[in-house]
């Protein structure tokens, strides 16, 4: 099966420090990347979607400017949390597919997930 | 726009019993996926079971199977001789061209198989 991976799974930072997660699909090209955001005992609440090259589409509501992404190859997605304060801590989950161009059932395959603390 | 909708916050099964867990969708579609997904307590999103819209026949992944009722809406899934490792969030998810073929997820139902 397709595995994607995440690094770091657990981070701590300080308050007004930017931190960097990655998603990589380990065995596959992924052409589109998801990312999501998590609350305890919540949904999956989906930022943004990336695209190979391409400049990434944010979900309404979600600050491109606090949270860059960049799909600079077809195995890597980086989502990085900048300024991050208290309110951002969460768990990040991204996701790869192999295009998400069309209704034909490409899966999503799910990364572990990342822990983030701003203290 | 689509909705899911999954009416059961928590529920629990004893070990080897049968539960079902509900959902309902709202869309203008008429082709489609629905998926079920089970995230234990490691966060780790897995898939359990998968159902194409324009397939009338009920998906069935081994001890999982669902009941898909198109005209209805909705989609549940049925667990069958529940086992402890049952335990974890179970996310009902639409995913259509109408939202940019992005997976919508229900707001998820907590399931605790019991010994």
């Amino acid at each position: 099966g397709a595995v994607v991976s995440q690094h770091p799974s657990r981070v701590i930072c300080k308050s007004g420090t930017s931190v960097k997660i990655e998603c990589r699909s380990l065995d596959f090209q992924a052409t589109t990347m998801f990312w999501y955001r998590q609350f305890p005992k919540q949904s999956l609440m989906l930022m943004a979607t990336s695209n190979e090259g391409s400049k990434a589409t944010y979900e309404q509501g979600v600050e491109k400017d606090k949270f860059l992404i960049n799909h600079a190859s077809l195995t890597l997605s980086t989502l990085t949390v900048t300024s991050a304060h208290p309110e951002d801590s969460s768990f990040y989950i991204c996701s790869a597919t192999k295009s998400a161009n069309t209704l034909r059932n490409y899966e999503q395959y799910f990364g572990p997930g990342t822990r983030l603390t701003v203290t | 726009a689509q909705t899911v909708t999954q009416s059961q916050p928590e529920m629990s099964v004893q070990e080897a019993e049968t539960v079902t867990l509900s959902c309902t969708y709202d869309t203008s579609e008429s082709n489609y996926y629905l998926f079920w997904y089970k995230q234990p307590p490691s966060r780790q999103m897995i898939l359990v079971i998968r159902q194409e819209a324009y397939k009338q026949q009920n998906a069935t992944e081994n001890r999982f199977s669902v009941n898909f009722q198109k005209a209805a809406k909705s989609f549940s899934l049925k667990i069958s001789d529940s086992q402890l490792g049952d335990t974890a969030m179970y996310f009902c998810a639409f995913r259509g061209m109408e939202y940019g073929n992005k997976l919508v997820f229900g707001a998820g139902t907590i399931l605790r198989v019991k010994s």
